[in-house]
Parts: C-alpha cells; sequence; structure tokens
C-alpha cells in the first residue's frame, strides 16, 4: 500500500542554518505530494504540495520537489528562523485518502 | 472564512466509559475526515465521508468506534468502550474537492485531545 517515511528527529538547528528533512514515499499511480506542519498549539496546516513529477511546491521559503525516479520529496530552506519551530510531516495522495509520515519536530534556536 | 471547528478540545475519561467528538467542516466542504493522532505518529484516517454516505472506513476499529454525518455538513465520532490505546487526538478535515480527486488540500482542525486512565 502507500506509504511515506521522513527522517526522525527532533531536529535542533541555529537561526539562519540550512535546512533538508528527508522524506520518500511508496505509492502506485501518480500522488500527489504534500509537505504539512503543525505549530505549537495549533492545527496541522498545508505547507506546500506537488501533484505531478518534477514539479516544485514552494510556500514561507520552503521547497520541496517531486523526484519520481527517487521517490523522494524532501523539504529544503535555506535560513531557518526560530518560527520555523514546529512539527513538519510529510504526506500523499494516491488512490487512497491522505496518508502521513511519522512527522520530525524542528527546533531552531537563536 | 471559518475553519473546521472541533469539540471538546480536551476530554479525560477512564477506561470502558464512552465519549463523543464534534466537528464542523468548512461551510461548501463535500469531504468529511477523521483522523486518529498518537502521541509521537502521524496522522492515521479512521473514515471519510462523501457528503453523508461513507466512502472509506476500512481502518475504523468497529468494535468500539462510530462516526455519522447524518445531514451531511457536520460529523459525531464516538468511542464505546474506550481503551486505554485510544488514548490520542482526533483530528477532524474536510476538503472541497470529491474524495477521487487527489491533488486537492485537506483543511484541519485544531483536534480533541483525549486521554484515557
Amino acid at each position: 500500500g502507500n506509504s511515506v517515511t521522513q527522517m526522525e528527529g527532533p531536529v535542533t538547528l541555529s537561526e539562519e542554518a540550512f535546512l533538508t528533512i528527508n522524506c520518500t514515499y511508496t505509492a502506485t499511480g501518480y500522488p500527489s505530494l504534500f509537505w504539512y506542519v503543525q505549530y505549537p498549539g495549533e492545527g496541522l496546516q498545508l505547507l506546500l504540495k506537488a501533484t505531478k513529477a518534477d514539479d516544485k511546491g514552494s510556500n514561507k521559503g520552503f521547497e520541496a520537489t517531486y523526484r519520481k525516479e527517487t521517490t523522494s520529496f524532501h523539504l529544503e530552506k535555506g535560513s531557518v528562523q526560530v518560527s520555523d519551530s514546529a512539527v513538519y510531516f510529510c504526506a500523499l495522495r494516491g488512490n487512497t485518502p491522505l496518508v502521513f509520515g511519522k512527522g520530525t519536530r524542528l527546533s531552531v534556536i537563536a | 472564512e471559518a475553519g473546521v471547528a472541533q469539540s471538546p478540545r480536551y476530554k479525560i475519561i477512564e477506561k470502558r466509559q464512552s465519549v463523543a467528538f464534534w466537528c464542523n467542516p468548512i461551510s461548501g466542504h463535500a469531504t468529511l475526515y477523521w483522523y486518529q493522532q498518537i502521541l509521537g505518529q502521524g496522522p492515521k484516517l479512521l473514515i471519510q465521508f462523501q457528503n453523508n454516505g461513507v466512502v472509506d472506513d476500512s481502518q475504523l476499529p468497529k468494535d468500539r468506534f462510530s462516526a455519522e454525518r447524518l445531514k451531511g455538513v457536520d460529523s459525531t465520532l464516538k468511542i464505546q468502550p474506550a481503551k486505554l490505546e485510544d488514548s490520542a487526538v482526533y483530528l477532524c478535515a474536510s476538503s472541497l474537492v470529491a474524495g477521487t480527486d487527489n491533488t486537492g488540500e485537506l483543511f484541519f482542525g485544531e483536534g480533541s485531545r483525549l486521554t484515557v486512565l
């Protein structure tokens, strides 16, 4: 079945550091890929998405490229801020409803 | 635009008791989902509704969990009797597009945190 594997956390970075959170997936057909973010005390919200191979999703300085050849959708940001501290979930949606990874907790320190 | 509303935000019960959670999706959203998020894990789908019909309830523990969306708008998720392992955050989400469209965004409520003692 469809599944998502993302890197274990927690990840702790200094402000302005480069961020990568790895995500790989297993799916049949042509899924759409998503990154959701959960800030402390808030609900899950969509960060970015890509609906076909080679698409790049971007938002708030974050980017991820849908790589079909490596079945990956890694999340990157060039310079993180303290306000980016949150839990990040990679997810896919194919012929099934949204399937999530386990989440990666990011802490950014000033 | 109002978001997905859920209540209660927190609930503590003893095992074998019952509990109900309520969700009101974004106005006009035909598809409604209930997810269970256990601490340290990603959300897991329990049930998906399209209007007032069930599309997918394959991962719903039907011996103790039930859900309904009688008028195709708000929904209730019930657990009876609760077990210790049901301690989790129960997330409701809705989407505008039909469940068969895999490109659409899901909008999530803040969740209902259940603790079973």
